[in-house]
């Protein structure tokens, strides 16, 4: 069965820190991978997304994630956190047109 | 370009009712999807709409239902309104093919009562 894992429901990192947000997944054949973020009361916003080629991926808002397919994950980066970082982060995979989606990680950015 | 649109934003029924929300999805994008997010169970697909057919479906009881227009726009019903079903609603859209990326609307807040 194909699923996605976040396995933190929260990050805590100091601001200047840098952050990672761990993805995990399994699916058959050769996914593509989103993350997304959320602020308080809006949609979602995409960030970067991985479908195949370099498998450092580089974002909106300095963020940057990294295919590792042997390990199957896709972990979120960002070198130096910022206290308007601070958000719900979504990981999402997709195969014939069906997106599963992680349980979300919260990250907080502390001053 | 305008981004997703929701309509309303926020909404409060009363247990056993019915409730339309509605989607205008971006220019041009003929794939709409729809979320429930909860608090508790985080986002669950409801299900896909391309080209006025649903495509995917998630694992929601016929309660809930929808449609797409031939514009693209999109409508989410649920009927029968229960507790349980107070939760943030999103749609989002996307153009065709696969592997590409969706676009999230503000959402639709429902709360039961």
């Amino acid at each position: 069965a194909q699923s996605v894992a976040q396995p933190e429901d929260q990050v805590n990192v100091a601001e200047g820190n840098p952050l990672t947000v761990k993805c995990t997944y399994s699916v058959s054949g050769n996914p593509y991978l989103f993350w997304y973020v959320q602020y308080p009361n809006r949609g979602l916003q995409f960030l970067l997304k991985y479908i195949t080629g370099d498998n450092l991926v580089k974002g909106s808002y300095g963020f940057e994630a990294e295919f590792n397919k042997s390990q199957t994950s896709f972990h979120l980066k960002k070198p130096s956190a910022l206290v308007s970082d601070s958000a719900l982060y979504f990981c999402a995979v997709g195969s014939n047109y069906q997106l599963i989606w992680g349980a979300g990680t919260k990250l907080i950015i502390k001053p | 370009k305008a981004g997703v649109t929701q309509t309303p934003r926020y909404l409060i029924k009363t247990r056993g009712q019915q409730v339309t929300l509605s989607c205008s999805p971006i220019s041009g994008h003929r794939s709409v999807s729809w979320y429930q997010q909860t608090p508790g169970q985080g986002l669950q697909f409801l299900f896909e709409y391309f080209s006025e057919t649903q495509r995917n479906k998630g694992n929601f009881p016929g309660r809930f239902s929808g449609r797409q227009f031939s514009n693209s726009r999109s409508e989410m019903n649920v009927s029968t309104l229960e507790l349980g079903d107070s939760a943030l609603y999103l749609c989002a859209s996307r153009l065709a093919g696969e592997g590409l990326e969706q676009y999230f609307g503000p959402g639709t807040r429902l709360t039961v009562t």
